[in-house]
């Protein structure tokens, strides 16, 4: 089975100013990595992914995640945040089979002030 | 491209009564997942279908709970009856068959349907 756990449930930083959103997971299996975005009243959508190779992936946005194997963790980073950025961030992982479910962390709620 | 399409977007009830959550997923994608997202327990898989089977239901609380899948472009979810517990919003994702060539890893979310039981 696998878990994941989300360190912050709330994040609360100034407008242009770095921000990390903590994620680490446990697996007995390989996983795809994963965040997603949930902005207020709405779907969620895939912010960005890991599944192999580089362990630093980006996201069109300025987010970037690196998958540390030996620490299990899958923190999120952007270097200088917009008011745009507040939302939910959820962590999750999937087994690498394909077309398997995700699991989902509790999700960070990042609050940009301006 | 149409997204994944889920009606009603808000749905109130009285407790005992029926509700069906419907959900169309992107064409051409074969897997179907419901979750459910609340405050106390976050967004937790109920079941999802591949190929228009079911696969793994053990996320399905109580018998009160089911699913149904009757082809590639549709799915229903039942409560009957429904309990104020169940208040919640209920999403659908799907994602592609590895066959397409497309990111079968990656699962595509409706807006999801709000759930308000009285």
């Amino acid at each position: 089975a696998q878990s994941v756990t989300q360190l912050d449930s709330q994040v609360p930083v100034f407008e242009e100013a770095p921000v990390e959103l903590r994620c680490n997971y446990s697996s007995s299996v390989s996983v795809y990595l994963f965040w997603y975005v949930q902005y207020p009243n709405q779907g969620l959508q895939l912010l960005l992914k890991y599944l192999s190779g580089s362990t630093l992936v980006k996201s069109i946005n300025g987010f970037e995640a690196e998958f540390n194997k030996s620490q299990t963790s899958f923190h999120l980073r952007k270097p200088s945040v917009h008011i745009s950025d507040t939302a939910e961030y959820f962590c999750a992982v999937s087994r690498i089979s394909g077309n398997t479910p995700l699991v989902f962390g509790k999700g960070t709620r990042l609050s940009v002030i301006a | 491209d149409a997204g994944v399409i889920q009606s009603p977007r808000h749905e109130v009830t009285e407790m005992g009564q029926e509700v069906t959550l419907r959900c169309k997923p992107i064409s051409g994608h074969n897997s179907l997942f419901w979750y459910r997202q609340t405050m106390m327990r976050g967004l937790e898989l109920l079941i999802y279908f591949n190929n228009n089977v079911p696969i793994d239901d053990s996320g399905m609380p109580e018998d009160r709970f089911s699913a149904k899948m009757p082809n590639a472009s549709f799915s229903t979810l039942k409560i009957q009856p429904s309990e104020p517990r169940d208040s919640a919003v209920y999403f659908c994702a799907s994602s592609p068959p590895p066959s397409s060539g497309g990111p079968t890893d990656t699962q595509y979310f409706g807006p999801g349907t709000r759930l308000t039981v009285l």
